[in-house]
């Protein structure tokens, strides 16, 4: 059964440093996002990206992110500088349809120093 | 904005009982999502709630859906051990052109012996 990926599976960076994070999609899918989840809270939105643009964006994705869909494949989240409070499970999801479920990744964990 | 709330937001049960989570949003919307996450690990699509009396059920556990009154339940059925896990409901939220995901801050469901 086709899943989405996300590598890596765990990222230790220092304060500051510029780290990117990786994901896979399903193939036929055409919607992209990324989520992010604090340890022991709930999941947050963070972007939603179609047609190689961002669609929406939430109050957390600043302008020390970015996202890219750099070949037909991967689709990535750059964290320019990181800060401590960056430190959380990133999840990247895609659905086929706007409107459909979204299947999601198994997470990156980052812990920024 | 949309908001929603899960509750109890932690829930400790017996193994044979029967217990439900609610999950009340604070905007229309017309798809409502429950997931489940074990410690560590990503999350696990459980129902696809897509219409005003919707009802689902798979195994120990049903979902129903009212979307008049903005809430969804998530019954659990003589509980066993290994439905221990947290259990999130996400709503769709059409706040832009694509639309995304608006979780609830989850349900940490403990199963007992």
């Amino acid at each position: 059964e086709p899943e989405v990926t996300q590598t890596p599976s765990h990222q230790v960076t220092q304060m500051g440093q510029e780290v990117i994070l990786r994901c896979v999609p399903i193939s036929n899918h055409l919607y992209f996002y990324w989520y992010r989840q604090i340890l022991g809270q709930k999941v947050e939105f963070l972007v939603s990206f179609y047609n190689n643009e961002i669609s929406e964006k939430s109050e957390i994705f600043d302008d020390q992110f970015s996202v890219e869909r750099p070949d037909g494949s991967n689709f990535t989240l750059k964290i320019r500088s990181t800060k401590l409070e960056d430190s959380a499970m990133y999840f990247c999801a895609s659905s086929v349809d706007k409107i459909y479920e979204q299947y999601f990744g198994p997470g990156t964990r980052l812990t920024v120093t | 904005e949309l908001k929603v709330e899960q509750n109890p937001l932690f829930l400790s049960m017996q193994e044979g009982k029967n217990y439900t989570i609610y999950c009340n949003y604070s905007t229309t919307s017309d798809r409502l999502y429950w997931y489940r996450q074990d410690p560590g690990k990503s999350l696990e699509s459980l129902f696809v709630l897509l219409s005003n009396g919707a009802v689902k059920q798979e195994g120990r556990l049903m979902a129903s859906l009212d979307t008049k009154a903005r809430l969804s339940t998530l019954h659990i059925t003589a509980a066993v051990h290994d439905l221990s896990a947290t259990y999130f409901c996400a709503v769709f939220y059409r706040g832009g052109s694509q639309g995304n995901l608006i979780f609830g801050k989850g349900t940490k469901l403990s199963v007992k012996p």
